[in-house]
Protein backbone atom coordinates (compact mmCIF):
# COMPACT_ATOMS: atom_id res chain seq x y z
CA UNK A 1 0.00 0.00 0.00
CA UNK A 2 1.48 3.03 -0.80
CA UNK A 3 2.50 5.61 1.93
CA UNK A 4 1.02 9.16 2.15
CA UNK A 5 2.63 12.32 2.06
CA UNK A 6 1.74 15.19 3.60
CA UNK A 7 1.64 18.12 2.91
CA UNK A 8 0.89 17.86 -0.88
CA UNK A 9 2.49 21.25 -1.56
CA UNK A 10 4.09 23.93 -0.12
CA UNK A 11 5.53 27.03 -1.32
CA UNK A 12 8.75 29.18 1.02
CA UNK A 13 10.60 31.63 0.66
CA UNK A 14 14.40 31.38 0.67
CA UNK A 15 15.46 31.01 4.08
CA UNK A 16 12.54 29.44 5.44
CA UNK A 17 12.29 25.89 6.93
CA UNK A 18 9.80 23.29 5.61
CA UNK A 19 8.72 19.72 7.12
CA UNK A 20 7.34 16.71 5.10
CA UNK A 21 6.21 13.49 5.99
CA UNK A 22 5.58 10.20 5.06
CA UNK A 23 3.23 7.63 6.35
CA UNK A 24 2.69 3.70 6.29
CA UNK A 25 0.15 1.67 7.20
CA UNK A 26 2.85 -1.18 7.32
CA UNK A 27 5.72 -1.86 9.59
CA UNK A 28 8.76 -0.48 7.79
CA UNK A 29 12.25 -1.98 7.41
CA UNK A 30 13.58 1.16 5.44
CA UNK A 31 12.43 4.76 4.01
CA UNK A 32 14.21 6.34 1.38
CA UNK A 33 14.09 10.24 0.60
CA UNK A 34 14.10 11.67 -3.14
CA UNK A 35 13.91 15.02 -4.85
CA UNK A 36 13.15 15.09 -8.69
CA UNK A 37 13.14 18.36 -10.86
CA UNK A 38 10.96 18.74 -14.04
CA UNK A 39 12.56 16.24 -16.90
CA UNK A 40 14.93 14.74 -14.25
CA UNK A 41 15.82 11.70 -12.41
CA UNK A 42 14.74 11.05 -9.11
CA UNK A 43 18.15 11.98 -6.75
CA UNK A 44 18.70 9.75 -3.49
CA UNK A 45 19.04 12.14 -0.59
CA UNK A 46 19.16 9.43 2.16
CA UNK A 47 18.03 6.13 3.68
CA UNK A 48 17.12 5.38 7.18
CA UNK A 49 16.88 1.85 8.48
CA UNK A 50 14.65 0.57 11.45
CA UNK A 51 16.40 1.68 14.79
CA UNK A 52 15.12 5.09 14.97
CA UNK A 53 17.47 6.66 13.62
CA UNK A 54 17.92 10.59 12.67
CA UNK A 55 20.34 11.54 9.48
CA UNK A 56 21.14 14.52 7.88
CA UNK A 57 23.60 16.60 5.06
CA UNK A 58 24.10 20.09 4.78
CA UNK A 59 20.78 21.63 5.80
CA UNK A 60 18.47 18.74 4.91
CA UNK A 61 17.60 16.08 7.87
CA UNK A 62 15.26 13.56 8.13
CA UNK A 63 13.47 11.05 11.30
CA UNK A 64 12.29 7.76 10.96
CA UNK A 65 9.73 6.51 13.75
CA UNK A 66 9.72 2.72 13.50
CA UNK A 67 6.78 2.60 15.80
CA UNK A 68 4.51 5.40 14.39
CA UNK A 69 5.17 3.79 11.05
CA UNK A 70 6.07 7.48 9.76
CA UNK A 71 9.29 8.92 8.65
CA UNK A 72 10.05 13.28 8.26
CA UNK A 73 12.54 15.29 5.89
CA UNK A 74 13.67 18.51 7.32
CA UNK A 75 14.58 21.05 5.31
CA UNK A 76 16.06 24.11 6.77
CA UNK A 77 17.23 27.65 5.61
CA UNK A 78 15.76 26.80 2.08
CA UNK A 79 17.72 27.64 -1.06
CA UNK A 80 16.18 28.09 -4.15
CA UNK A 81 18.06 24.64 -5.01
CA UNK A 82 15.62 22.79 -2.99
CA UNK A 83 12.46 23.24 -5.11
CA UNK A 84 11.14 20.18 -6.90
CA UNK A 85 9.02 17.15 -6.23
CA UNK A 86 10.35 14.93 -3.02
CA UNK A 87 9.21 11.51 -3.01
CA UNK A 88 9.36 9.01 0.24
CA UNK A 89 10.17 5.46 -1.03
CA UNK A 90 9.39 2.62 1.67
CA UNK A 91 10.16 -1.09 2.09
CA UNK A 92 8.41 -2.83 4.39
CA UNK A 93 9.94 -5.79 6.99
CA UNK A 94 7.72 -7.85 4.91
CA UNK A 95 10.33 -7.09 1.86
CA UNK A 96 13.04 -6.01 4.11
CA UNK A 97 16.32 -5.91 2.14
CA UNK A 98 15.15 -7.15 -1.58
CA UNK A 99 15.27 -3.30 -2.28
CA UNK A 100 11.49 -2.75 -3.05
CA UNK A 101 10.78 0.42 -2.72
CA UNK A 102 6.95 1.77 -2.81
CA UNK A 103 6.91 5.52 -3.17
CA UNK A 104 4.54 7.92 -1.86
CA UNK A 105 2.32 10.34 -3.92
CA UNK A 106 5.57 13.14 -3.72
CA UNK A 107 5.28 16.54 -2.45
CA UNK A 108 5.65 19.39 -4.38
CA UNK A 109 7.88 21.94 -2.91
CA UNK A 110 8.39 25.71 -4.43
CA UNK A 111 11.28 27.74 -2.88
CA UNK A 112 10.81 31.95 -4.08
CA UNK A 113 13.34 34.64 -3.70
CA UNK B 1 26.87 5.81 -5.41
CA UNK B 2 26.00 4.68 -8.92
CA UNK B 3 26.28 6.37 -12.28
CA UNK B 4 23.44 4.82 -14.19
CA UNK B 5 22.78 5.11 -17.79
CA UNK B 6 19.30 4.31 -20.26
CA UNK B 7 19.30 4.54 -23.98
CA UNK B 8 17.62 5.71 -25.74
CA UNK B 9 16.55 8.79 -23.83
CA UNK B 10 13.06 8.97 -25.67
CA UNK B 11 10.83 7.22 -29.08
CA UNK B 12 7.85 7.68 -30.45
CA UNK B 13 6.40 4.00 -31.26
CA UNK B 14 3.70 2.83 -32.89
CA UNK B 15 0.85 0.71 -31.55
CA UNK B 16 1.78 -2.63 -31.84
CA UNK B 17 5.45 -2.53 -31.87
CA UNK B 18 7.79 -3.34 -29.17
CA UNK B 19 10.70 -1.39 -27.28
CA UNK B 20 14.11 -2.59 -25.53
CA UNK B 21 15.48 -0.34 -23.52
CA UNK B 22 19.11 -0.63 -21.70
CA UNK B 23 19.99 0.01 -18.59
CA UNK B 24 24.21 0.32 -17.38
CA UNK B 25 25.70 0.78 -14.49
CA UNK B 26 29.19 1.79 -14.10
CA UNK B 27 29.82 -0.63 -11.12
CA UNK B 28 28.89 -4.76 -10.13
CA UNK B 29 25.58 -4.15 -8.00
CA UNK B 30 23.16 -6.87 -6.68
CA UNK B 31 19.72 -5.63 -7.42
CA UNK B 32 18.21 -3.71 -9.72
CA UNK B 33 15.11 -2.48 -10.79
CA UNK B 34 12.67 -1.30 -13.28
CA UNK B 35 9.96 1.35 -12.95
CA UNK B 36 7.22 3.52 -14.72
CA UNK B 37 6.23 6.96 -13.53
CA UNK B 38 3.63 8.59 -15.89
CA UNK B 39 4.36 12.83 -15.99
CA UNK B 40 2.99 14.45 -12.85
CA UNK B 41 2.66 11.19 -11.06
CA UNK B 42 4.62 8.67 -8.42
CA UNK B 43 7.03 6.40 -9.22
CA UNK B 44 5.25 2.58 -9.53
CA UNK B 45 7.80 -0.95 -9.30
CA UNK B 46 7.80 -2.83 -12.18
CA UNK B 47 10.00 -5.67 -11.53
CA UNK B 48 12.87 -6.40 -9.80
CA UNK B 49 16.01 -7.45 -12.43
CA UNK B 50 17.63 -10.98 -11.24
CA UNK B 51 20.91 -11.47 -12.50
CA UNK B 52 20.94 -15.47 -13.42
CA UNK B 53 17.00 -15.94 -13.37
CA UNK B 54 13.80 -14.68 -14.16
CA UNK B 55 12.58 -11.36 -13.29
CA UNK B 56 10.02 -10.94 -10.04
CA UNK B 57 7.22 -9.07 -11.74
CA UNK B 58 5.07 -6.67 -8.96
CA UNK B 59 1.25 -6.76 -9.07
CA UNK B 60 -0.14 -5.80 -12.47
CA UNK B 61 2.93 -6.52 -14.86
CA UNK B 62 3.32 -9.92 -16.73
CA UNK B 63 6.47 -11.10 -18.26
CA UNK B 64 4.87 -11.59 -21.79
CA UNK B 65 4.52 -7.84 -21.72
CA UNK B 66 7.24 -6.77 -19.93
CA UNK B 67 10.19 -9.40 -20.67
CA UNK B 68 13.29 -8.33 -18.45
CA UNK B 69 17.46 -9.48 -19.11
CA UNK B 70 19.99 -9.12 -16.55
CA UNK B 71 22.81 -11.11 -18.09
CA UNK B 72 25.20 -9.76 -15.81
CA UNK B 73 25.64 -7.59 -12.47
CA UNK B 74 25.79 -3.89 -14.55
CA UNK B 75 23.61 -4.37 -17.62
CA UNK B 76 19.64 -5.13 -17.69
CA UNK B 77 17.35 -4.40 -20.50
CA UNK B 78 13.24 -3.99 -20.34
CA UNK B 79 11.34 -4.58 -23.61
CA UNK B 80 7.72 -3.00 -23.61
CA UNK B 81 6.17 -5.45 -26.39
CA UNK B 82 2.98 -4.77 -28.08
CA UNK B 83 2.87 -1.31 -27.00
CA UNK B 84 -0.76 0.81 -26.84
CA UNK B 85 -0.99 4.41 -26.08
CA UNK B 86 -1.38 3.28 -22.33
CA UNK B 87 2.31 2.27 -22.39
CA UNK B 88 3.07 6.00 -23.06
CA UNK B 89 5.06 6.81 -19.87
CA UNK B 90 8.85 7.38 -18.34
CA UNK B 91 10.41 4.00 -17.85
CA UNK B 92 13.68 4.02 -15.31
CA UNK B 93 15.73 1.72 -13.82
CA UNK B 94 17.42 1.59 -10.58
CA UNK B 95 19.99 0.33 -8.98
CA UNK B 96 20.81 -0.92 -5.30
CA UNK B 97 24.94 -0.20 -3.96
CA UNK B 98 24.80 -0.65 0.26
CA UNK B 99 20.84 -0.16 0.72
CA UNK B 100 20.90 3.48 -1.26
CA UNK B 101 19.39 3.25 -4.70
CA UNK B 102 20.32 5.52 -7.69
CA UNK B 103 17.82 5.96 -10.95
CA UNK B 104 18.88 6.38 -14.19
CA UNK B 105 17.95 9.32 -16.47
CA UNK B 106 14.53 7.82 -17.59
CA UNK B 107 13.47 7.04 -20.92
CA UNK B 108 10.28 8.81 -22.39
CA UNK B 109 7.83 6.97 -24.43
CA UNK B 110 5.36 8.06 -26.38
CA UNK B 111 3.24 5.33 -28.68
CA UNK B 112 0.67 6.73 -31.33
Amino acid sequence: QQPVQSPQAVILREGEDAVINCSSSKALYSVHWYRQKHGEAPVFLMILLKGGEQKGHDKISASFNEKKQQSSLYLTASQLSYSGTYFCGTEDQGSSNTGKLIFGQGTTLQVKP
Amino acid sequence: SAVISQKPSRDICQRGTSLTIQCQVDSQVTMMFWYRQQPGQSLTLIATANQGSEATYESGFVIDKFPISRPNLTFSTLTVSNMSPEDSSIYLCSAQSSYEQYFGPGTRLTVT
